[in-house]
């Protein structure tokens, strides 16, 4: 069964920092697309940064790039400069063959000021 | 151009009736695709449509139903509510051709009591 794995309930930083949240996957398929969405308290899902598997190169988009290790199933996003609007729930979701999103348990992050 | 749109936002219902939620797709998506997100963890897949028929769906008994209209929009049905449907409902559309483009609504707040 295709999984996706968040293993940081909860994380805290102060404003400015920077912050890496981890996610690993476990899929036989070689092709996919791997994502990291932000669900603040209004509860909309808001799409942060997607990687396509068969791209060697991290994705990048302004404050939030990817780390994505291919060969361990890796796929942790950093947050530069953290800002106070950056709080919400982070998921971490792969995409499969039948176009269902696989999602993790989710890491709830808070920016403290 | 309106994004993804769900109606109602929150609803509360008893044990043993039933519940429609609909779901209008951003403008020129075909696919809309339903999660369920129970409080405190990443959202489940219930089904997905494409030109009004059902194409997958995920591990969720009978009771959950679904149609697709000719203009794309979508409903979610849930027959003899069980306390345990009582979660967030996520509505998310794509077109067909685009895996990685996928759009969410702000859901439904379903409350079973």
């Amino acid at each position: 069964a295709q999984t996706v794995t968040q293993s940081q309930p909860e994380m805290s930083v102060q404003e400015a920092e920077t912050v890496t949240l981890s996610c690993t996957y476990d899929t036989s398929e070689n092709n996919y697309y791997l994502f990291w969405y932000k669900q603040p308290p209004s509860r909309q899902m808001i799409l942060v940064i997607r990687q396509e598997a068969y791209k060697q190169q991290n994705a990048t988009e302004n404050r939030f790039s990817v780390n994505f290790q291919k060969a361990a199933k890796s796929f942790s996003l950093k947050i530069s400069d953290s800002q106070l609007g950056d709080t919400a729930m982070y998921f971490c979701a792969f995409v499969d063959s039948n176009y269902q999103l696989i999602w993790g348990a989710g890491t709830k992050l808070i920016i403290k000021p | 151009d309106a994004g993804v749109t769900q109606s109602p936002t929150h609803l509360i219902k008893t044990r043993g009736q039933q519940v429609t939620l609909r779901c209008s797709p951003k403008s020129g998506h075909d696919t809309v695709s339903w999660y369920q997100q129970a409080l405190g963890q990443g959202p489940q897949f219930i089904f997905q449509y494409y030109e009004e028929e059902e194409r997958q769906r995920g591990n969720f008994p009978d009771r959950f139903s679904g149609h697709q209209f000719p203009n794309y929009s979508s409903e979610l049905n849930v027959n003899a509510l069980l306390l345990g449907d009582s979660a967030l409902y996520l509505c998310a559309s794509r077109r067909t051709v685009n895996t990685g483009e996928l759009f969410f609504g702000e859901g439904s707040r379903l409350t079973v009591l």
